[in-house]
């Protein structure tokens, strides 16, 4: 069963404080792996799409990388900002759909 | 360009109501999909709709939940007789085509059921 799973669940940094947020994911096999915000009643906002291993993406503070089994989005001197739950979501090959499969998402708050 | 507009924003049932659900994509947008928040567990994929078919309901439950996307209108996600265990987020996303590529949301509907 296709599956995505983050660590940790709550994040607290202070402003400047840089870290990691991960992304482990089964899946038969992989077209795409996306990484979305979402703030507090709004919905999830795209931030990246990852589609091989190996692959990065670059976007003001954050950076996402793709391995085989996981990926990362680094956050470096984050600002306060940045608070927010970040997602991440499979997609798998095949099928005619363009559905996604999502994490529970990790909740990030950086005090300044 | 107005991204994808859900309404209402908040919607009180009660136990054995229906609930309607509107989801109008962003323009040029033919593709639409149903995503549902529970609590404490992360968005789950219900249902993919072009205009006038459903390609993929695989995430519906399968009473008292249906959709549809006419060829004029908003898509629509009606849940009949609902209970509390329908309490949720409801979220629709739309994109361009069917391929792989980014969804972008809309806001999202909050239904509470008393």
């Amino acid at each position: 069963e296709d599956q995505v799973t983050q660590s940790p669940e709550a994040l607290r940094l202070q402003e400047g404080e840089s870290s990691s947020l991960n992304c482990s994911y089964t899946v038969s096999g992989l077209r795409g792996l996306f990484w979305y915000r979402q703030d507090p009643g709004k919905g999830p906002e795209f931030l990246f799409t990852l589609y091989s291993a190996g692959e990065e993406k670059e976007k003001e503070r954050l950076k996402a990388t793709l391995t085989k089994k996981e990926s990362f989005l680094h956050i470096t001197a984050p600002k306060p900002e940045d608070s927010a739950t970040y997602l991440c979501a499979v997609q798998a090959r095949g099928g005619a759909t363009n559905k996604l499969i999502f994490g529970t998402g990790t909740l990030l708050a950086v005090q300044p | 360009n107005a991204g994808v507009m859900q309404n209402p924003r908040h919607l009180v049932r009660r136990r054995g109501q229906e609930a309607r659900l509107r989801c109008s994509p962003m323009k040029g947008h033919s593709h639409v999909y149903w995503y549902r928040q529970l609590p404490e567990e992360g968005l789950k994929f219900m249902v993919y709709l072009q205009k006038e078919n459903i390609i993929d309901e695989s995430g519906m439950p399968k009473e008292r939940f249906s959709a549809e996307f006419p060829k004029e209108g908003p898509s629509i996600l009606r849940i009949q007789q609902v209970v509390r265990g329908d309490s949720a987020a409801y979220f629709c996303a739309s994109s361009p085509s069917g391929r792989y590529e980014k969804l972008f949301f809309g806001s999202g509907t909050q239904l509470s059921v008393l």
